[in-house]
């Protein structure tokens, strides 16, 4: 299957600081991805979908301000948690979908645990 | 958003057992597709489904479409320790949408 690569997988920030999280498809190009926020033992809640070259397109509830989301190329996309706070400790994973017309697919991070103190 | 509806929430199962899982919707979905998730870790694609009816095996995993196009099925024949996991689904109305997830079948089995 195809390969999407995030990093970091776990991160310490103090309060007020901001974090970035990268993801990457290596072996395809993503014209769409998606983050996703989990907590323990519960599903996956989408976030955000991210659209190469344009603006993200946030589920409601979502603070746009908060969770920067940048697609800037085919195969990167960005999440920039801005002034994190305890709160927003959490486990996030991205995922990008196979492009073209036909049936498709949804390959995912390993995720990254975000602890903030 | 679409709520899809995944049981049993949780199985302890002997090892050598068989495991059935499924997910409903009140909606028809065009795709379903099965993960498993192991702790810190991103979901991994197990079977994709995209024709109702379709029934798709991956070694010791059977997964159907149902009929209806509201549900979805997966098996697990003789469970050995390693498909300890929690197992989503995954359903997307119409190509070119987002994917719904199922609420996870997490699996423990005992040797």
């Amino acid at each position: 299957g195809a390969v999407v690569s995030q990093h970091p997988s776990r991160v310490i920030c103090k309060s007020g600081t901001s974090v970035k999280i990268e993801c990457r498809s290596l072996d395809f190009q993503a014209t769409t991805m998606f983050w996703y926020r989990q907590f323990p033992k519960k599903s996956l809640m989408l976030m955000a979908t991210s659209n190469e070259g344009s603006k993200a397109t946030y589920e409601q509830g979502v603070e746009k301000d908060k969770f920067l989301i940048n697609h800037a190329s085919l195969t990167l996309s960005t999440l920039t948690v801005t002034s994190a706070h305890p709160e927003d400790s959490s486990f996030y994973i991205c995922s990008a979908r196979t492009p073209g017309l036909g049936p498709e697919k949804l390959f995912f991070g390993s995720g990254t645990q975000l602890s903030v103190l | 958003g679409q709520q899809l509806n995944q049981s049993p929430q949780s199985m302890f199962i002997q090892e050598g057992e068989d495991v059935s899982m499924n997910c409903t919707s009140s909606s028809i979905f065009n795709t379903w597709l099965w993960y498993k998730q192991e702790p810190g870790e991103g979901p991994v694609l197990l079977i994709a489904l995209y024709k109702a009816g379709e029934l798709t095996s991956n070694g010791r995993l059977t997964a159907q479409f149902g009929i209806t196009r509201k549900d979805s099925f997966l098996n697990i024949s003789a469970s050995i320790p390693s498909d300890v996991g929690i197992y989503f689904c995954a359903g997307q109305l119409t190509t070119g949408n987002q994917f719904y997830f199922g609420t996870g079948t997490s699996l423990t089995v005992i040797p």
